[in-house]
């Protein structure tokens, strides 16, 4: 498939356990987001990659969230110490970051954390 | 930071009914960029508006985009049980690709 694929699509985890969510973006694509999406909310920005450099994390909660993307392409969310209020969608989006261009950016289909 | 408010936040339409949704940011926008997100799915880019003033059309949906760049519109003509979901404006926050995406307006089309 060409689209952005995410896994686990479900997860379940007990309060205080670590959990790894991964995205890997459409081919190429050298833009990648994170986004966290609450029940009934908007996507809230989480964390922006272009290529393997990580240019803004201003939108992670606490220091217990922690993202990466070492060769540029594939990504992975880390949540340690899992709480209840990080059970939400975690959204992964990529985009072909053409300067001047359409910014369109393709989501992936989520993965629904639940803490409990 | 930048807030981008959408209204109304929830939208019931009997088939047929024409929709409109608008999108208000506190702070001028270099583009808008629209999405829709079908129950239990996540969020596919619609269009994305630059120009001030400009408007476009897809089938039945009109978007537009303010004079100030500001707000911005989505109006749907005679809706479709196929048009239910929820609608969200984006705008970009920064030098780059982030967008801050609105509250979302959630529309149900009654057949």
């Amino acid at each position: 498939g060409a689209g952005v694929s995410q896994s686990p699509r479900y997860k379940v985890a007990k309060r205080g356990q670590d959990v790894a969510l991964r995205c890997d973006p459409i081919s190429g694509h050298v833009s990648l987001f994170w986004y966290q999406q609450a029940l009934g909310q908007g996507p809230e920005f989480l964390t922006y990659f272009q290529n393997e450099a990580q240019l803004d994390k201003s939108g992670l909660p606490s220091d217990r969230f922690f993202a990466e993307r070492p060769e540029g392409s594939v990504s992975t969310l880390k949540i340690q110490r899992t709480q209840q209020e990080d059970s939400a969608v975690y959204l992964c989006a990529s985009s072909l970051a053409v300067v001047g261009g359409y910014n369109e950016q393709f989501f992936g289909p989520g993965t629904r954390l639940t803490v409990l | 930071g930048q807030q981008v408010m959408q209204i109304p936040q929830y939208q019931h339409v009997q088939e047929g009914e024409d929709f409109t949704t608008y999108c208000n940011s506190s702070t001028t926008l270099s583009n808008i960029q629209w999405y829709k997100q079908r129950p239990g799915g996540h969020p596919v880019f619609l269009i994305q508006l630059v120009k001030s003033g400009e408007v476009k059309k897809q089938k039945r949906l009109t978007f537009q985009f303010g004079e100030a760049k500001k707000n911005s519109s989505l109006h749907i003509t005679a809706t479709q049980t196929t048009d239910v979901g929820t609608y969200f404006c984006a705008g970009p926050e920064g030098g780059y690709q982030k967008v801050t995406f609105g509250t979302g307006t959630k529309l149900q089309v009654i057949p």
